[in-house]
């Protein structure tokens, strides 16, 4: 596709439920990134993928969340367990490592209530 | 530790006017550095991207400029426009990582 899509736009989940979210980068594109945003906040660093492997996973809260990214193009973020502060926005990036930058997808709301 | 830091938090002009929003890191080891723009409950769109060996982009309006031996950025924004309210966000890539900053809320008042 033309951009970063990612799916759904919005969820809405009862406390402790297990959450998918799902990111399809850009064609061709090997890194992808996935952030975490809070209302007033700038995006925060949740985990990164080079290819099938998650090279950084460093910024996952704990180990509730885990990503997945099988074949090189989509991945998903899982959260089991949700809890009332996983409520926020999850940003998906995706571009070649290091020269052009990074395109953002739109973004999942996740409220969990 | 990265850290990238943005001020003002908000800031609100009068249309026509000519604005600087400013970025500062803390280590000076990064690859490139970009501006977005993100509008109310929207992703991320980009602006204008610096490497690292670049002092500054211009893209219409905008230019930003780099001094990576200092740790700072700016974003000057000409002639300002109510269609240009939205929050700008800075973010430097090292490390493989995008560490962003928190933001300017920018508002025109027209």
């Amino acid at each position: 596709g033309a951009g970063v899509s990612q799916t759904p736009s919005n969820k809405v989940t009862e406390k402790g439920k297990y959450v998918e979210l799902r990111c399809d980068p850009i064609s061709g594109h090997t890194a992808l990134y996935w952030y975490r945003q809070s209302l007033g906040q700038g995006p925060e660093f949740l985990i990164y993928f080079q290819g099938t492997g998650a090279a950084d996973d460093s910024g996952l809260p704990n180990d509730r969340f885990f990503a997945v990214r099988p074949e090189g193009s989509v991945s998903t973020l899982k959260i089991q367990r949700t809890e009332r502060g996983d409520s926020a926005v999850y940003l998906c990036a995706s571009g070649y490592r290091g020269s052009y930058g990074y395109t953002f997808g739109s973004g999942t709301r996740l409220t969990v209530v | 530790k990265q850290e990238v830091t943005q001020i003002p938090a908000a800031l609100s002009v009068p249309e026509g006017e000519n604005l600087v929003l400013n970025c500062s890191f803390t280590d000076s080891a990064i690859y490139n550095l970009q501006w977005f723009r993100q509008d109310p409950g929207k992703g991320l769109t980009s602006l204008l991207l610096i490497q690292s060996s670049q002092r500054e982009q211009t893209s219409g309006r905008l230019n930003a400029s780099l001094d990576k031996s200092s740790g700072r950025s700016t974003l000057y924004i000409a002639a300002s426009q109510p269609g240009d309210s939205a929050t700008y966000l800075c973010a430097v890539l090292a490390d493989d990582k995008i560490i962003f900053g928190k933001g300017t809320r920018l508002h025109i008042l027209p």
